[in-house]
């Protein structure tokens, strides 16, 4: 079975400092992507940063960078220079099976304080 | 427009009534999926569909939920005979290809049983 762990369900960071968002997953399968996933009050997913399994680099997009552990099936989101529009529900999600669907962690909410 | 629309932004139906949910995907994007997301949650997987066909149902929870796709481009979730339990926020999804794609997100419907 694949799985998906955001064991955080809230945190909280002060504007301009930096937060680490984690996940874990569990898969048998060797070919995978990773994802993790803003979803503010208006419900849209919006995706933030992507990452593909035999990939050994660690993706970044701008002030979201990911530490991707493989032999640990770790896979957090790092967020520099926090800003208050960064408060949203975060969604972790791993893409293993043929057709491309997605299978989502519970989900962390972050606030950012000023 | 540019992005996934789905149509209504929200529904309230009394209990055993019909309901459909509709979803536009963004032009040219053969793969689409449902995902339904309870409160507090992440979205979980109900259908896939490449093009036309259902690609994998597997998510769907009961013959009550059924979901067509008939030119390849909108498609529609149905649910029959509604429950309480059904309440939640129906979300649809598109992807160029699908697996490893990026999959853009409508606002979803939130469905309310009353």
């Amino acid at each position: 079975a694949q799985t998906v762990t955001q064991s955080q369900p809230e945190m909280s960071v002060q504007e301009a400092e930096t937060v680490t968002l984690s996940c874990t997953y569990d898969t048998s399968e060797n070919n995978y992507y990773l994802f993790w996933y803003k979803q503010p009050p208006s419900r849209q997913m919006i995706l933030v940063i992507r990452q593909e399994a035999y990939k050994q680099q660690n993706a970044t997009e701008n002030r979201f960078s990911v530490n991707f552990q493989k032999a640990a099936k770790s896979f957090s989101l790092k967020i520099s220079d926090s800003q208050l529009g960064d408060t949203a529900m975060y969604f972790c999600a791993l893409g293993a099976g043929s057709q491309g669907n997605l299978i989502f962690g519970k989900g962390t909410k972050l606030s950012v304080k000023p | 427009g540019a992005g996934v629309s789905q149509t209504p932004s929200n529904k309230v139906t009394e209990k055993g009534k019909y309901v459909e949910l509709r979803c536009d995907p963004i032009s040219g994007h053969t793969a689409l999926y449902w995902y339904r997301q309870s409160l507090g949650q992440g979205p979980e997987f109900l259908i896939y569909f490449q093009g036309t066909g259902a690609a994998d149902d597997s998510g769907l929870p009961n013959d009550r939920f059924f979901a067509v796709r008939p030119e390849g481009s909108v498609s529609t979730l149905k649910i029959q005979r509604t429950e309480r339990g059904d309440s939640a926020v129906y979300l649809c999804a598109s992807s160029l290809t699908g697996r490893g794609t990026e999959a853009f997100f409508g606002q979803g419907t939130r469905l309310t049983v009353v």
